[in-house]
């Protein structure tokens, strides 16, 4: 089975620090993901990324960056935590290739104080 | 944009019958289809997916899909209150996969 790996499942840090999520999968997937999920509106990606140093945006890109040094870890970068930016955040990894379903670790609930 | 939409519910259905959840999406050239299962406070399972039109079975789960109506469907035999879960239905858009809100359905025992 692929294990997707997030470094925390509850972190809280202050507005204005930088915050690191991590995320490792041990399947060596070509692709991941960062979501961020809230009541009502669902899973929104943030970014997303196809190969290793390779990013792309997704639909709230913004107050956010990723890196992506190496192929089983994707990092979720908070340049400058604010409020609105508490949430549940979930990553996720697939094969290279069409049609593949997405699997995910087991999120990271972040609060902003 | 890209879009699926669900019905948020909650849906409540008695235990032992059929729960019917429901999809639409607004890209005709959407291939794939899945259908995930979330636990409150746990991450998305994923537990049928379906390429083409027509009814796929897996145990008491059927996807159903009608490309011509951008339609999907999961409906849910005999319904246990393990089952009592939030669904999303997610819809492949080129690399990106698109997520549905969810239903929240109740089992009830």
């Amino acid at each position: 089975d692929v294990k997707v790996t997030q470094s925390s499942r509850y972190l809280v840090k202050r507005t204005g620090e930088k915050v690191f999520l991590e995320c490792v999968q041990d399947m060596d997937h070509e692709n991941m993901f960062w979501y961020r999920q809230d009541p009502g509106l669902g899973l929104r990606l943030i970014y997303f990324s196809y190969d290793v140093k390779m990013k792309e945006k997704g639909d709230i890109p913004e107050g956010y960056s990723v890196s992506r040094e190496k192929k089983e870890r994707f990092s979720l970068i908070l340049e400058s935590a604010s409020t609105n930016q508490t949430s549940m955040y979930l990553c996720a990894s697939t094969p290279g290739g069409a049609n593949q379903p997405q699997h995910f670790g087991d999120g990271t609930r972040l609060s902003i104080l | 944009q890209k879009e699926v939409e669900q019905n948020s519910g909650p849906l409540s259905v008695p235990e032992g019958a059929i729960a019917s959840l429901n999809c639409t999406y607004s890209d005709r050239g959407s291939q794939s289809f899945f259908w995930y299962r979330q636990y409150s406070g746990k991450s998305p399972e994923l537990i049928m997916f379906i390429y083409s039109n027509g009814d796929k079975e897996d145990g008491r789960f059927t996807a159903q899909l009608n490309k011509a109506s951008q339609y999907v469907s999961l409906l849910i035999r005999d319904s246990q209150p393990s089952d009592s879960a939030t669904y999303l239905c997610a819809v492949e858009g080129g690399f990106k996969t698109i997520f549905g809100a969810g239903t929240r359905l109740f089992v009830k025992a």
